[in-house]
């Protein structure tokens, strides 16, 4: 079965600043899609980014951008110029290329600080 | 264009009660998702419906949680009797299509307290 992994219970950032949020995942299948999700205080879900598994190039969308790192499994979220609206619970998520069910990590709860 | 619509958005209830959740996906969207979120958790899928027809329940409860997609449009999630360890919030998530390729949208969620 596959797992994923956020070490970040919390972190926080200035605003204007960079911030990374990690994840890892475990799996034995080479075909797959990595998600970052952002949950805000009113708990609906919205898809930031999604990177497929056989593409080398990393996804990015306007200031979200990640580093896929398949050997190693894992697949970090970077937010450059943050801003006040980024202050959320961000969960990784893993989704099997044969089906559709999304495994979550446990998520890490981001505070941008004015 | 509506967005997946959830109710009642909270809910307080005694052990051994029941409690009934409704989900009311996009329109169009043929795949439908029950997810429990227990507080500080990752959400973790219940169900998936492909029009009215169970795709995967392997982590339903089955002995206490039922659920329902009539006419493959509109779901319930039940649950009888409740537990404690049930308290959590019920994500609902609609997709057009039930493959990898089929982003997900998520409503707001019914927080549940079991007391």
């Amino acid at each position: 079965a596959q797992t994923v992994t956020q070490s970040q219970p919390e972190m926080s950032v200035q605003e204007a600043e960079t911030v990374t949020l990690s994840c890892t995942y475990d799996t034995s299948e080479s075909d797959y899609y990595l998600f970052w999700y952002k949950q805000p205080p009113s708990r609906q879900m919205i898809l930031v980014i999604r990177q497929e598994a056989y593409k080398q190039q990393n996804a990015t969308e306007n200031r979200f951008s990640v580093n896929f790192q398949k050997a190693a499994k894992s697949f970090s979220l970077k937010i450059s110029d943050s801003q006040l609206g980024d202050a959320a619970m961000y969960f990784c998520a893993y989704r099997s290329y044969l089906g559709s069910r999304l495994t979550f990590g446990e998520g890490t709860q981001l505070t941008v600080n004015p | 264009e509506a967005g997946v619509a959830q109710s009642p958005r909270y809910k307080i209830i005694e052990k051994r009660q029941s409690v009934a959740f409704w989900c009311n996906p996009i329109s169009g969207h043929a795949t439908l998702y029950w997810y429990q979120q227990i507080l500080g958790q990752g959400p973790k899928l219940l169900i998936q419906f492909q029009n009215n027809g169970v795709v995967d329940d392997s982590q339903l409860p089955k002995d206490r949680f039922s659920a329902e997609r009539l006419k493959g449009v509109d779901s319930t999630l039940k649950i009888q009797p409740a537990k404690l360890e049930d308290s959590a919030v019920y994500l609902c998530a609609s997709s057009l299509e039930g493959g990898p390729n089929g982003e997900l949208f998520f409503g707001e969620g019914s927080r549940l307290t079991v007391l």
